[in-house]
């Protein structure tokens, strides 16, 4: 089983900024990834699926580079609330998610 | 909305102890996943199950058994607690192997400690 790795931050970024993460897996065959976002001592929560080339919700953002082998997340505009750690998941198959150790953003007014 | 319920936030255990974790997912699933959280060691899964009475060994499954007995509820056993196991534990489920690209949802987590 291979590792997905995650830059662990932190990000600091003022209110209104956009701020991308990435994210790279090695198995070429994964075919779902996910986006989890985990706040202090609580538990993930899912943010975005991303099965295809990409997804959009809102002022989020995933793309999916199958030619490089990462996922990244973008966040426009962000808010106070955005602070987070933020997971990245890739689905090997066989209901077995691997998980990043995540990335911590801290947005700043 | 997917409800996974564990039963304690936080449970404070002596080294020894057998430790029962309890797990409730009101959503029918099939899938249904124990994990532990350490800093800098992100998710590891200990053990998961596709099914009642079936269970499979995930990566870190040494000094932990576990039980389903029915679809709703998966158990994660501590047989003698350690200090090295004072942790987060993260129960999750997810809608089955037909649905091979289903997210999990997690419960809100136990904060174990054993002393």
């Amino acid at each position: 089983r291979k590792e997905v790795e995650q830059d662990p931050g932190p990000f600091n970024v003022p209110e209104g900024a956009t701020v991308a993460f990435n994210c790279t897996y090695s198995n070429s065959a994964s075919q779902s990834f996910f986006w989890y976002r985990q706040d202090c001592r609580k538990e993930p929560k899912l943010l975005m699926s991303v099965y295809s080339s990409g997804n959009e919700d809102g002022r989020f953002t995933a793309q999916l580079n199958r030619a490089s082998q990462y996922i990244s997340l973008l966040i426009r505009d962000s808010k106070l609330s955005d602070s987070a750690t933020y997971l990245c998941v890739e689905n090997q198959g066989t209901d077995k998610l691997i998980f990043g150790t995540g990335t911590r953003l801290q947005v700043f007014p | 909305d997917v409800k996974v319920t564990q039963s304690s936030r936080y449970l404070v255990k002596r080294t020894g102890e057998k430790v029962f974790l309890e797990c409730v997912q009101d959503m029918d699933h099939e899938n249904m996943f124990w994990y532990r959280q350490d800093p800098g060691l992100g998710l590891r899964l200990i053990y998961f199950s596709y099914d009642v009475k079936m269970k499979e060994k995930g990566d870190i499954p040494e000094g932990y058994s576990v039980s389903r007995e029915k679809k709703e509820r998966f158990s994660l056993i501590l047989e003698s607690a350690s200090t090295n196991q004072t942790s987060m534990y993260l129960c999750a489920s997810s809608i089955g192997t037909g649905w091979p690209n289903s997210p999990l949802h997690f419960g809100n987590g136990t904060r174990l400690t054993v002393t």
